[in-house]
């Protein structure tokens, strides 16, 4: 079955750092890759996606390349904020026309100033 | 656009009580899912309606767990009855049509605590 591993948290990192968080994943056929965020207090809300095997995704300054080579989808981003501490979510949805989402463990993000 | 609405925000049970979580997608969405997700884990799906026919639901314990999708817009999901470790938050998410690319829209959950 499907299934999605994120690099153990929790990430404690000072304002301006570079972020990387590991997605690797396990799919059959050619899935969809996603990164969700939580915020404190609020919902899961879509950062990013890529549809298929070197496409890019980015928002807010994030970004994650989908490797087909490496099963990999990692988060990046050059400068971290305060405002970006959240809980990270990488997820996968199979080629099944309904394909269900199906998540990782999640990796708790806290940015000091 | 509204977003995806869930109410109650939260919920104390006692084991073996029963326990109702009502949902309203975003409109015109066709596809809407409920998600479980216990503290420190991902979410994982319970069930999946396409309008008011259920597509998935392999992952819903269903002795216990029930589900329905009115005219395909409104869902509740109930439990009956609860247990302990069913305190997780419930999360409802819809998306336009359900295909692999489509956006799912997650609403705030619905946390339960079964004491």
């Amino acid at each position: 079955g499907n299934s999605v591993t994120q690099m153990e948290g929790p990430v404690t990192l000072s304002e301006e750092a570079f972020l990387t968080i590991n997605c690797t994943y396990t799919a059959t056929g050619y899935p969809s890759l996603f990164w969700y965020v939580q915020y404190p207090g609020e919902g899961l809300q879509l950062l990013l996606k890529a549809t298929k095997a070197d496409d890019k995704g980015s928002n807010k300054g994030f970004e994650a390349t989908y490797r087909k080579e490496t099963t990999s989808f990692h988060l990046e981003k050059g400068s971290v904020q305060v405002s970006d501490s959240a809980v990270y979510f990488c997820a996968l949805r199979d080629g099944t026309s309904y394909g269900k989402l199906t998540f990782g463990q999640g990796t708790i993000l806290t940015v000091h100033p | 656009e509204a977003g995806v609405a869930q109410s109650p925000r939260y919920k104390i049970i006692e084991k073996r009580q029963s326990v109702a979580f009502w949902c309203n997608p975003i409109s015109g969405h066709a596809t809407l899912y409920w998600y479980q997700q216990i503290l420190g884990q991902g979410p994982k799906l319970l069930i999946q309606f396409q309008n008011n026919g259920v597509v998935d639901d392999s992952q819903l314990p269903k002795d216990r767990f029930s589900a329905e999708r009115l005219k395909g817009v409104d869902s509740t999901l109930k439990i009956q009855p609860a247990k302990l470790e069913d305190s997780a938050v419930y999360l409802c998410a819809s998306s336009l049509r359900g295909g692999q690319a489509d956006t799912q829209y997650f609403g705030p959950g619905t946390r339960l605590t079964v004491l």
